[in-house]
């Protein structure tokens, strides 16, 4: 069974910085292109960013390029997302989501999401 | 980076059929057959339900059908159900390898 479990969020003051993660299990990490989407309270869906397998390749948002940073351990079989000159905006659930063997490919498998709140 | 355009809601009475659209650009759901659609019940994380315009992951009732035509891709649901009652969202691959979902569509079963 594909678990992805995020963790890392929180609250923090606008311009601070965070960093999320994402333990995957129950499927070959190494095989994926992965993912991270958010959600502000009571908003649609927002696609943040994803990685290819080997990390060779980044894809961002135009709303947080120079700002986070997408990166994964295959042998940890983790994903992370660090979040700098967080702004009031960026208050969202992330979520971890697989992608498919190409970056064309779907997101099959979510993880449930962690909560990060940027607020004074 | 435009979010595709999907109706805010829609509604229907069960057993009926409802389609949900979405509209992108020549850059993405007009330039690529990987549109993607996802089911969301309050609380939870979005479910794919159909992938490459028009394929069914497994599992997912074959009351649900994908289509596209020109820059609009469609979700159509049969045989509405209760259950069915949720937001959906439309996603397409785009020319930048990125992605972009659509605003969201919430349905109201009767």
């Amino acid at each position: 069974e594909v678990q992805l479990v995020e963790s890392g969020g929180g609250l923090v003051q606008p311009g601070g910085s965070l960093r999320l993660s994402c333990a995957a299990s129950g499927f070959t990490f190494t095989n994926y292109w992965m993912n991270w989407v958010r959600q502000a309270p009571g908003k649609g869906v927002e696609w943040v960013a994803n990685i290819k397998q080997d990390g060779s390749e980044k894809y961002y948002v135009d709303s947080v390029k120079g700002r986070f940073t997408i990166s994964r351990d295959n042998a940890k079989n983790s994903l992370y997302l660090q979040m700098n000159s967080l702004r009031a905006e960026d208050t969202a659930v992330y979520y971890c989501a697989r992608g498919e063997y190409d970056a064309s490919g779907s997101f099959p498998d979510w993880g449930q999401g962690t909560l990060v709140t940027v607020s004074s | 980076q435009s979010a595709l355009t999907q109706p805010a809601s829609v509604s229907g009475s069960p057993g009926q059929s409802i389609t949900i659209s979405c509209t992108g650009t020549s850059s993405d759901v007009g330039g690529y057959n990987y549109v993607s659609w996802y089911q969301q019940h309050p609380g939870n994380a979005p479910k794919l339900i159909i992938y490459d315009v028009s394929s069914r992951p497994s599992g997912v009732s074959n009351r649900f059908s994908g289509s596209k035509s020109g820059n609009t891709a469609s979700l159509t649901i049969s045989g509405l159900q209760a259950e069915d009652e949720a937001d959906y969202y439309c996603s397409s691959y785009t020319s930048s390898i990125t992605w972009v979902f659509g605003g969201g569509t919430r349905l109201t079963v009767l």
